[in-house]
């Protein structure tokens, strides 16, 4: 159980494009999912907490206007890489928790998106 | 001071050794602690939770926390070379609903 899919898992596009990536929880519903970015040899860094129905809250330093996070449903929730340049190449995971379980629950992971932008 | 720390290694073990990681963390309000493992280019996979302070053993691993220490460390039996990888540790603290991981530590086994 607990499985979160991502799609796509791997983005290769020209600098200036606009990159929308999904992630499902397939066999549970989650009120919270997490997106985090990953740089080559350092940790994951939390963007952004998104909320189903409504905005979602980011981490100091996200630009907002930058990585667009639309949570519509219950099983999904989905980032847009707005105009990316070569520096937002990285690797995005997202994660999702349970709906109503409390904040000690595991969070669980999809299976993350390489993106690299030329 | 980083809010959760973990040494990077790489820690090398040989294989059916015990490989002992370990992790501290800044905010005395944690309430959850979790060790995931994270292959090279892969999303981390949970292993271990442990909430209480003391030992919680499921299978070969074993994690062990001390809150009054700041502690948290994750104990590896039998090490095996598919247990080479990175390991992290996150700290979620009740109030903010969010994890914190460390760096991770990378494990290598050797056969």
């Amino acid at each position: 159980g607990a499985v979160v899919s991502q799609h796509p898992s791997r983005v290769i596009c020209k600098s200036g494009t606009s990159v929308k990536i999904e992630c499902r929880s397939l066999d549970f519903q989650a009120t919270t999912m997490f997106w985090y970015r990953q740089f080559p040899k350092q940790s994951l860094m939390l963007m952004a907490t998104s909320n189903e129905g409504s905005k979602a809250t980011y981490e100091q330093g996200v630009e907002k206007d930058k990585f667009l996070i639309n949570h519509a449903s219950l099983t999904l929730s989905t980032l847009t890489v707005t105009s990316a340049h070569p520096e937002d190449s990285s690797f995005y995971i997202c994660s999702a928790r349970v709906a109503g379980s409390v904040s000690n629950q595991p969070q669980h992971f999809g299976d993350g998106t390489r993106l690299s932008i030329l | 001071q980083k809010e959760v720390e973990q040494n990077s290694g790489p820690l090398s073990v040989p294989e059916g050794a015990i490989a002992s990681l370990n992790c501290t963390y800044s905010d005395r309000g944690s309430q959850s602690f979790f060790w995931y493992r994270q292959y090279s280019g892969k999303s981390p996979e949970l292993i271990m939770s442990i909430y209480s302070n003391g030992d919680k053993e499921d299978g070969r691993f074993t994690a062990q926390l001390n809150k009054a220490s700041q502690y948290v460390s994750l104990l590896i039996r039998d090490s095996q070379p598919s247990d080479s990888a990175t390991y992290l540790c996150a700290v979620a603290n009740t109030g903010f609903q969010k994890l914190v991981f460390g760096t991770g530590t990378r494990l290598l086994v050797s056969p």
